[in-house]
Parts: C-alpha cells; sequence; structure tokens
C-alpha cells in the first residue's frame, strides 16, 4: 500500500525545547491523521487534516498540511516531559486510511 | 461511554495453534479495524470490517482471518501461529471508516508465541 515517510525516527530535546516531526508522500493525500502513543500505551487520535495549506492548533501542538496535500508536520512548542511518546501519522487515500508512518519517537530530558 | 474492549489482554500460545482474539467498539462506532504492531514497530494494518464484510486487506496471509458480528464486534482469527506473530494485536472503531473522525484504539493483546 501507498507508504509516507515520516522524519525523524527519533527524536530528543532538553525540556522547554521544540519538536517537529514530519510526513511526506510521494502522492497526493486525501487526508492525514495523527496518532500518539505513550510507552507501555495505544495509539490515541490526535487530529485529522483535510485542506491543502490546513493549519490547527491544540494548545502547544501545532499541526500543518502542505499546500499539495503530500506532506503534514506537528509541531511541539515548549515540549514538556508529559509529550513523551511516539507520534504517527496516517495517511488517507479516497475513503480508506492507509498505512501508518513508522513513528517519530520523541525524549524529552528534564 | 465505553471505549474500545479487547480481550483477552494477555495469551501465550504454542506455535502450531490457532488463537482468537475479540474487540468491541466504541458505542457508536460499526468499522473495526484490526493492527498488528511489534515492538518498536508502527503498527500494520490486518484487514477492516464494514457491515460485517472484510472491506479493506493488509498485506497479511490466509492464517489471518476475521469476523464482524450484526452489533458490530469483531474477532481476529490467526492459524498456525509463528514465532513471529508474537506482537501487540490493537483493534480500532471508528465511524465511517475512520476517514472524518480518526481511529479509537483498544489497548491490545499482547500474544507471546513460544
Amino acid at each position: 500500500g501507498q507508504q509516507v515517510m515520516q522524519i525523524p525516527q527519533y527524536q530528543h530535546v532538553q525540556e522547554g525545547e521544540d519538536f517537529t516531526t514530519y510526513c511526506n508522500s510521494s502522492t497526493t493525500l486525501s487526508n492525514i491523521q495523527w496518532y500518539k502513543q505513550r510507552p507501555g500505551g495505544h495509539p490515541v487520535f490526535l487530529i485529522q487534516l483535510v485542506k491543502s495549506g490546513e493549519v490547527k492548533k491544540q494548545k502547544r501542538l501545532t499541526f500543518q498540511f502542505g499546500e499539495a496535500k503530500k506532506n503534514s508536520s506537528l509541531h511541539i512548542t515548549a515540549t514538556q516531559t508529559t509529550d513523551v511518546g511516539t507520534y504517527f501519522c496516517l495517511p488517507g487515500a479516497g475513503s480508506y486510511q492507509l498505512t501508518f508512518g513508522k513513528g517519530t519517537k520523541l525524549s524529552v530530558i528534564p | 461511554d465505553a471505549g474500545v474492549t479487547q480481550s483477552p489482554t494477555h495469551l501465550i500460545k504454542t506455535r502450531g495453534q490457532q488463537v482468537t482474539l475479540r474487540c468491541s467498539p466504541k458505542s457508536g462506532h460499526d468499522t473495526v479495524s484490526w493492527y498488528q504492531q511489534a515492538l518498536g514497530q508502527g503498527p500494520q494494518f490486518i484487514f477492516q470490517y464494514y457491515e460485517e464484510e472484510e472491506r479493506q486487506r493488509g498485506n497479511f496471509p490466509d492464517r489471518f482471518s476475521g469476523h464482524q458480528f450484526p452489533n458490530y464486534s469483531s474477532e481476529l482469527n490467526v492459524n498456525a501461529l509463528l514465532l513471529g506473530d508474537s506482537a501487540l494485536y490493537l483493534c480500532a472503531s471508528s465511524k465511517d471508516r475512520g476517514t472524518y473522525y480518526g481511529y479509537t484504539f483498544g489497548s491490545g493483546t499482547r500474544l507471546t508465541v513460544v
């Protein structure tokens, strides 16, 4: 199935630093969803982006969908230890969601 | 409002055996998807059930089969277990195939094949 490239695979940041993860697709997507999985937990839905150039914010989290709908990013401002986990993107094509990206594992050093 | 319920939480099986995992979706959801997640990896899509039919399937062998019941609950069956089938099996429910409101995941079933 269609794949997205998610980068970086790992990110270690000091508490208070910013963090960004990217999902890149070679084809146009109908939507993209973002999930967070805490260590030992299960994925939790964060947000869905549908429109070209869309930007959505959830407190310190900012999600963007590229103009061409081929890439997306998740940016966390001033990370906290509660942000620790793996962030996955899940692209959509037509009426189906496809394959999860490999995820970006975020570690926050207090 | 109950979320997604999976049973059992943990399971140990012997190679060659068969296993059935169960999932009750969140209230109001009509679609159930199953994922396999190996340690340190992202969830791998197995298949999705909607209106009691398998609507979409990932790259998994026929040893993996499933069923959805009229009450939207679902089962995942794996035959002829291999050591490589050891993983966390996640059930995710959604409304309208998850393309609008995302998936709600259960806590998973940890399957160990020995």
